[in-house]
């Protein structure tokens, strides 16, 4: 069965660091996702993706955040420079139309 | 920022009887609701959803329930399992393309054996 795969699992990196996290959405999905889960509360939404283009982004979602699709099967998450809140898992999704959306097993983000 | 609350953190039920999970909404916006399951370490999984025209969708042991005018719905497991132990969580979205989800805090199920 098609899944969204994300890597790496787990990231630790020094704040102020750059990193990226990568997906490889599920192969004839359209619209991508980036949602994020801090420890102990919910699952929030980041950002989502359509047509080589961000569609909605949350306030979360400040200019240190950027997505790209730099080919046909990956979407990255960059964060330029890492501060500690950032910590948190990074959900991935796809999803082929506006309905059931499809979550990848998360990269776990730990700044020191 | 509470548009969708699961006010019970947990559940616990014995293998064989029903787990019902409880959700509440506040947007008006929101017309399809999902319920996802969630392992520790693994990423949310698709269960079973509803559209706002619809008040009931059921799929083998899982049946969700929607209530418009209270804003309410509710995931019902007949018989519950121990396997279905795991944090489920309610989402909501408005209808259209490339709609965000939004998610309540989750409930830990625990079913025993």
């Amino acid at each position: 069965e098609p899944e969204v795969t994300q890597t790496p699992s787990h990231q630790v990196t020094q704040m102020g660091q750059e990193v990226i996290l990568r997906c490889v959405p599920i192969s004839n999905h359209l619209y991508f996702y980036w949602y994020r889960q801090i420890l102990g509360q919910k699952v929030e939404f980041l950002v989502s993706f359509y047509n080589n283009e961000i569609s909605e982004k949350s306030e979360i979602f400040d200019d240190q955040f950027s997505v790209e699709r730099p080919d046909g099967s990956n979407f990255t998450l960059k964060i330029r420079s890492t501060k500690l809140e950032d910590s948190a898992m990074y959900f991935c999704a796809s999803t082929p139309n506006w309905e059931i959306q499809y979550f990848g097993a998360g990269t776990r983000l730990s700044v020191l | 920022d509470q548009q969708v609350k699961q006010n019970s953190p947990s559940l616990s039920v014995q293998e064989g009887r029903i787990s019902i999970l409880n959700c509440d909404y506040t947007n008006s916006m929101f017309d399809y609701f999902l319920w996802y399951k969630k392992y520790p370490a693994e990423g949310p999984t698709f269960l079973i959803s509803i559209s706002s025209i619809k008040d009931k969708n059921e799929d083998g042991r899982f049946t969700v329930f929607l209530n418009k005018s209270a804003k309410h719905l509710s995931l019902h497991i007949v018989p519950s399992q121990p396997g279905d132990s795991a944090v489920y969580f309610c989402a909501a979205s408005p209808t259209g393309a490339n709609s965000k989800l939004t998610f309540g805090k989750g409930i830990t199920l625990s079913v025993r054996p």
